[in-house]
Parts: C-alpha cells; structure tokens; sequence
C-alpha cells in the first residue's frame, strides 16, 4: 500500500462547481498534513496546512479525519485558475527527523 | 523574506557525463534542505535531506550524491548520469512545518 494515495483524476468541473479531493495516508502516527499546487512543469507551492478542527482559507476548506485517515480539499466556486495539480502530503517521522510523504497529486481541469 | 535558487533551470546532458546542480537559499539560517526527483507523470522522491553542514542523509540508493559546503547551499552531483536520472529536480527548505521549493531544475539525460 503507498504511503499517500490520491484518485489521479482529471477532475474536469465547468467554472463554479464545487469539487472535492481526497487522500489516505498509512501511517497513523503521522501529525502534520498538507496540500501543496503544482502547475505544469512548475514547482509545488503549499497550499495550506491541515488541521485536526478542519480549517478553511477563502474558497478552499481542509478536513483531516485521522480514525480514518484520510485528508479532503474542498474548493467552491472554481476558478479557471485553479487548474493545477493537487498534492497531499502527510509527514513521517524517519530517523529522528521529521520528512514529508508526497502523493502522486490529483489533476484538476476548471473549463468555461 | 525567504527566498531560493536554483540553477540551471534546464539541462541536457548525454548519458555518462558529470552532473551538478546548485541550489541556495536567502533569508534564513539554519535550514532543513531537501532534494527531490519528479519524473514525468510521477509523485515527489525524496532522494537527500541535511539538517546541517556537511550533514546528509540519502533515502534511496543511487548513483546521485548530495553535498552541503555552506550552511544555504546545497549541491547535488553525479559522476556518470544514466538515462534514468531524467527528471525534474527540485530543492527545497523548511525551518519548521511545510516545505518551499525552488524553481526546479529540468534534467534530460540523451
């Protein structure tokens, strides 16, 4: 079983709908969870950090439910501009440092 | 403010040539400093991580190594690239939670 697992998608949404990702990761013990935006052929930007109360950053809502260990984006309202690929990231404690598990990303495909 | 760099942004080389790529960072001391490999189509792979100078530790074997001459440089070389090691290169820093890439170096390897 991978590490993080995310659908590859493409999600293709008309501008406006309301589109949701979700991840599941492995390792129960892991504390900190992430959404990172790739670009084509660009680099990976944090997205916003998710918390355990869920937390909510404009059109973009985060949600962790750690008993079942899985993380959701929620964006509403989409944007042509959010086409992007979608990364969840969950950390994972490895020698005594703290290193960051990267899924493969989910396609997202906003069109007119 | 933080800032990194990395160079080249592209790069072509044939296979069993020498490789190295820079990367630095501004703004910060101290840094958690990462290399990763995306290949196409393909998830992040963390390949060396060092939380200090001269301190690195590589997670999957390889004919790639990692160097940390400074405390905002860090360098990533190989002696002979194989067509495996296209890719794209990207080098990051944390300081704390979440991580910050550079702009990515695009390795094509003929």
């Amino acid at each position: 079983r991978k590490e993080v697992e995310q659908d590859p998608g493409p999600f293709n949404v008309p501008e406006g709908a309301t589109v949701a990702f979700n991840c599941t990761y492995s390792n129960s013990a892991s504390q900190s969870f992430f959404w990172y935006r790739q670009d084509c052929r660009k680099e990976p930007k944090l997205l916003m950090s998710v918390y355990s109360s869920g937390n909510e950053d404009g059109r973009f809502t985060a949600q962790l439910n750690r008993a079942s260990q899985y993380i959701s984006l929620l964006i509403r309202d989409s944007k042509l501009s959010d086409s992007a690929t979608y990364l969840c990231v969950v950390n994972m404690k490895s020698g005594g440092y703290n290193k960051l598990i990267f899924g493969a990303g989910t396609r997202l495909a906003v069109h007119p | 403010s933080q800032t990194i760099h990395q160079w080249p942004a592209t790069l072509v080389q044939p296979v069993g040539s020498p490789l190295s790529l820079e990367c630095t960072v501004e703004g910060t001391s101290n840094p958690n400093l990462y290399w990763y490999r995306q290949a196409a189509g393909r998830g992040l792979q963390l390949l060396f991580y060092s939380v200090g100078i001269g301190q690195i530790s590589s997670e999957v074997p390889q004919n790639l190594s990692a160097s940390r001459p400074q405390d905002r440089q860090f360098i990533l070389s190989s002696k002979k690239l194989l067509l495996s090691d296209s890719g794209f290169y990207l080098c990051a820093w944390s300081v704390g939670q979440g991580e910050f890439f550079g702009p990515g170096t695009r390795l094509t390897v003929l």
